[in-house]
């Protein structure tokens, strides 16, 4: 079964650094691949997606992905931390082996910004 | 605008009380989906549904009931709650194609007594 890795459960940066929350996935084909943000109290927002085609992969906000097939990763990268960016994290993984309707999360990891 | 609506946002019932959460989308989605959210484990998928009248598990189904009678409704039900269903739950809906994102609704705490 597909399984999505996210690690660390908290991360914490000064404004202005570089921001790197890894996400690992397991599958025996590529996969659909999401990031997603959670503000509190706040439903999940769509970050980015790579679905074909370049593997690096731009979102909102100046965060970016790069899918890297052979390490079976989407790490999600932003150049220089805001304020703002402070809120929970979330990779996913469409299930293409069920026709993609089933979605599998990582557990999230919760980005911190200190002043 | 376009949106995912869940209600109630917040519950506090007790073990046993039948409960609904009703989901309204107002996109034409075809596909749409409850999650569940708990410290730690991230989102996990209880049921998802790809068109009127199509529904299947996903990863936590027990406990759970769900009917998808037109397209912009997929209400959740818990026949009888426990203290384990104690959670935050999302509806989200989406395009049929499994390369499209998901547009959560704000979310529902439920707390069972």
């Amino acid at each position: 079964a597909q399984s999505v890795t996210q690690l660390g459960s908290h991360v914490s940066v000064s404004e202005g650094a570089l921001v790197l929350l890894r996400c690992n996935y397991s599958s025996s084909v590529p996969p659909y691949l999401f990031w997603y943000v959670q503000y509190p109290n706040q439903g999940l927002q769509l970050l980015l997606k790579y679905t074909t085609g370049a593997t690096l992969v731009k979102g909102i906000n100046g965060f970016e992905a790069e899918f890297k097939k052979s390490e079976t990763s989407f790490h999600l990268t932003k150049p220089s931390a805001h304020m703002s960016d402070a809120a929970e994290y979330f990779c996913a993984v469409s299930d293409i082996n069920t026709g993609g309707f089933k979605t599998i999360f990582g557990a999230g990891t919760r980005l911190f910004v200190k002043a | 605008e376009a949106q995912v609506t869940q209600n109630p946002r917040y519950l506090i019932t007790v073990t046993g009380k039948k409960l609904t959460v009703t989901c309204s989308q107002n996109m034409n989605h075809e596909y749409m989906s409850w999650y569940r959210q708990d410290p730690g484990l991230g989102l996990r998928q209880i049921y998802y549904s790809m068109n009127v009248e199509v529904t299947d598990k996903g990863d936590v189904p027990e406990g759970y009931k769900v009917s998808r009678k037109e397209k912009r409704n997929f209400p959740l039900i818990l026949e009888s709650p426990s203290p384990n269903q104690t959670s935050l739950y999302f509806c989200a809906s989406g395009r049929t194609n499994y390369n499209q994102p998901q547009h959560f609704g704000d979310g529902t705490r439920l707390s069972i007594l």
